[in-house]
C-alpha cells in the first residue's frame, strides 16, 4: 500500500541553524501539507501545497518557514533560524484533494533544538 | 476560528467493552469529520471519516454525526488492549487544512 515517507526520522540541531525536512507524499497526490504536534500538545496545521504553491496558512507559518518542491517527488520543509519552541514532532501528509478524499500521514520527523 | 472540542481522558474501560468517544466543535459550516489514532510518538493513522449525519460504521467502529449539536462521536466495540491509544477528531478534509481536537487518551484493561 503506497506511504509518505519522510526523512530524517528524527534531527538534532542548534538555535538559529537552519534544517530542511523531506517528505514524499503519495505519487497519485496533488496536495501535500505540513504539520506540527509540540510534545503533550495538539497537532496544528502549518501550510498547504498546491501546483507548486502555497493554497493555504496557518499563523505559525512565518518568514522563519518555507515550503518546495524541488522535484517530482519530493515535498520539503525549511525552517531558516531553529528556535527552540521548535522543537516538535513534524508531520507531512497528502491526499488527491477530491472531494471525500482524507489526508494521510507520514511517520514524522522528531526535531529537537538545543 | 475553528475550535474542537474534546475529553482529555484517560477513558478506562475493560477489554470487551464499547468505548465511546466524543468531539464537539464550533464551526457550523464544517462538512467533514475525521477520527484519526494516535499511538505515542507514531504519526495519526485514520480510522474512518463521516460527512453525513446518522451513523456509518466500519468493522468494530462506529462513527456518529449530529450537525444540528455540532456533536460527532466514535464508538468502538468489542475493544482490545491494542486499541489503547489517543484518538483524534478533526475538522477539514479534501483539500482544506485539517482542524484537530487534543485527542482522548483511552486505556483498554485486559
Amino acid at each position: 500500500e503506497p506511504e509518505v515517507t519522510q526523512t530524517p526520522s528524527h534531527q538534532v540541531t542548534q538555535m538559529g541553524q537552519e534544517v530542511i525536512l523531506r517528505c514524499v507524499p503519495i505519487s497519485n497526490h496533488l496536495y501535500f501539507y505540513w504539520y506540527r504536534q509540540i510534545l503533550g500538545q495538539k497537532v496544528e496545521f502549518l501550510v498547504s501545497f498546491y501546483n507548486n504553491e502555497i493554497s493555504e496558512k496557518s499563523e505559525i507559518f512565518d518568514d522563519q518557514f518555507s515550503v518546495e518542491r524541488p522535484d517530482g517527488s519530493n515535498f520539503t520543509l525549511k525552517i531558516r533560524s531553529t528556535k527552540l519552541e521548535d522543537s516538535a514532532m513534524y508531520f507531512c501528509a497528502s491526499t488527491q484533494g477530491t472531494s471525500g478524499e482524507t489526508q494521510y500521514f507520514g511517520p514524522g520527523t522528531r526535531l529537537l533544538v538545543l | 476560528q475553528k475550535e474542537v472540542e474534546q475529553n482529555s481522558g484517560p477513558l478506562s474501560v475493560p477489554e470487551g467493552a464499547i468505548a465511546s468517544l466524543n468531539c464537539t466543535y464550533s464551526d457550523r459550516g464544517s462538512q467533514s469529520f475525521f477520527w484519526y489514532r494516535q499511538y505515542s510518538g507514531k504519526s495519526p493513522e485514520l480510522i474512518m471519516f463521516i460527512y453525513s449525519n446518522g451513523d456509518k460504521e466500519d468493522g468494530r467502529f462506529t462513527a456518529q454525526l449530529n450537525k444540528a449539536s455540532q456533536y460527532v462521536s466514535l464508538l468502538i466495540r468489542d475493544s482490545q488492549p491494542s486499541d489503547s491509544a489517543t484518538y483524534l477528531c478533526a475538522l477539514g478534509g479534501g483539500r482544506r487544512a485539517l482542524t484537530f481536537g487534543s485527542g482522548t487518551r483511552l486505556q483498554v484493561q485486559p
